[in-house]
């Protein structure tokens, strides 16, 4: 069965700082990754995802990921948060759509707060 | 606009009540799904469907019913709604899972059962 670990609930990071936020992962098969960012009363808004490749990914709002087999892991990572970071980060797994492998399993969610 | 939207976007009600939550999506997108959003779970899906009149259950579908009449359209039913299904409620669209598209979220529906 697949599943997303996102080891931290809750991160602070003062603006301007660097960000990065944990996801392990368990999928039985190469897996498609993906990052959404859900800002407060907001739906979800897709940051990045790696299907295959380069195993650096680059992502909007100047994010990036990188995926790492031997560590099962997809970390998220920004240079310099800005205040509108502030936000619910979410990682998710899949894979192909074949038989009845269509799920998307997401973690549990990081929040982030922005400090001056 | 075109996008998936949700209604109502808050909604309160009573334990035994049956509500019934919209979703509509413009892009024709052929996969739909509901989630929902709890503290500490993260999404968990509740149903999904791969076109009209084709549905099938998620991770926890108990105490939920879905339709599919029209593509654009993915409503989900509580028949008799219990406080435990206090929750956001998030639909999802996705044109095709042949190489795993992005799927689209929609805004989300707040529901309280009191």
């Amino acid at each position: 069965a697949q599943s997303v670990t996102q080891p931290d609930i809750h991160i602070t990071v003062s603006e301007g700082a660097s960000l990065e936020l944990r996801c392990n992962y368990s999928y039985g098969a190469t897996p498609y990754l993906f990052w959404y960012v859900q800002s407060p009363g907001q739906g979800l808004q897709l940051l990045l995802k790696y299907f295959s490749g380069d195993t650096l990914v680059q992502g909007i709002k100047g994010f990036e990921a990188e995926f790492k087999r031997s560590q099962s892991s997809f970390n998220l990572r920004k240079p310099s948060v800005h205040w509108s970071d502030a936000a619910e980060y979410f990682c998710a797994v899949g894979g192909r759509f074949v038989s009845n492998d269509y799920k998307l399993s997401f973690g549990a969610g990081t929040t982030v707060t922005v400090r001056a | 606009d075109a996008g998936i939207t949700q209604s109502p976007r808050y909604k309160i009600t009573e334990t035994g009540r049956q509500v019934t939550l919209m979703c509509h999506q413009t892009w024709s997108h052929s996969y739909m799904f509901w989630y929902r959003q709890d503290l500490g779970h993260g999404l968990r899906l509740i149903y999904y469907s791969a076109a009209a009149d084709i549905t099938d259950k998620g991770e926890v579908p108990d105490g939920y019913v879905v339709s599919r009449s029209k593509t654009e359209n993915f409503p989900l039913t509580l028949e008799s709604a219990t406080r435990s299904q206090t929750s956001v409620y998030f639909c999802a669209s996705t044109l095709t899972l042949i190489s795993y598209n992005e799927q689209f979220f929609g805004p989300g529906t707040r529901l309280t059962v009191l």
